[in-house]
């Protein structure tokens, strides 16, 4: 498995609290990207970077914002979480403008935001 | 919407048979993705086929690529209770750095 932490695992706040989620991967790739996962969306890109404080926004961005500040780590801040933000969050890793290569996934986060 | 769509949404086997999923998507692409999700878990990478690629094999996979008709196949053959997963193709969104991932093909494999 490639080396992706996701933390935390599981994750229950409430409406208007802010809520950061980390991804850490040992592998040392240029490219990290954060999705959320929900029953008849599928997966959904919200953010992504492509380097060092280089990041770009997804089909899904608003409410999110993303920060990189050395290789290994991406996070993924909810600054007032909303109802409409409970879901499985998914970092991943690699691809790249190399589109011929695959991204590898951590193992998720649940938030849920009562 | 950019999605590729699978289909069907569910499918449900019995060990030994072989499993067959569609994907269909609208633009060019450089190649496509399938990807399996166990529950619970992260997605994990399966099979990437070039857009020069027709078929390509990993072990019991088998993925097919049409062009022409901007479709994909994933076939599965003696499939195994330890199957069950959701699988997923995904491409690359306009030759980008980001990937566009159908809604998925739900697959139980009854012992």
């Amino acid at each position: 498995d490639a080396g992706i932490t996701q933390s935390p695992r599981h994750k229950v706040t409430e409406t208007g609290t802010p809520v950061t989620l980390r991804c850490h991967q040992t592998e040392n790739h240029r490219y990290m990207y954060w999705y959320r996962q929900d029953p008849g969306h599928g997966l959904r890109l919200i953010h992504y970077s492509y380097g060092v404080k280089d990041t770009d926004k997804g089909e899904v961005s608003d409410g999110y914002s993303v920060s990189r500040s050395k290789t290994e780590d991406f996070l993924l801040t909810l600054e007032s979480a909303t109802s409409s933000q409970t879901s499985v969050y998914f970092c991943a890793i690699g691809g790249g403008t190399d589109s011929n290569q695959p991204q590898h996934f951590g193992d998720g986060t649940r938030l849920s935001i009562l | 919407s950019q999605q590729g769509e699978e289909d069907p949404q569910a499918l449900s086997i019995q060990e030994g048979e072989n499993a067959t999923m569609n994907c269909s998507y609208k633009t060019s692409i450089n190649n496509l993705q399938w990807y399996r999700q166990n529950s619970g878990r992260g997605l994990v990478h399966l099979i990437l086929i070039r857009s020069n690629e027709r078929e390509k094999h990993s072990g019991r996979l088998r993925v097919t690529l049409d062009t022409s008709k901007k479709s994909s196949s994933l076939l599965i053959t003696a499939s195994r209770a330890a199957d069950t997963a959701s699988y997923y193709c995904a491409r690359p969104q306009g030759g980008s750095e980001k990937l566009v991932f159908g809604k998925g093909t739900k697959l139980t494999v009854n012992p």
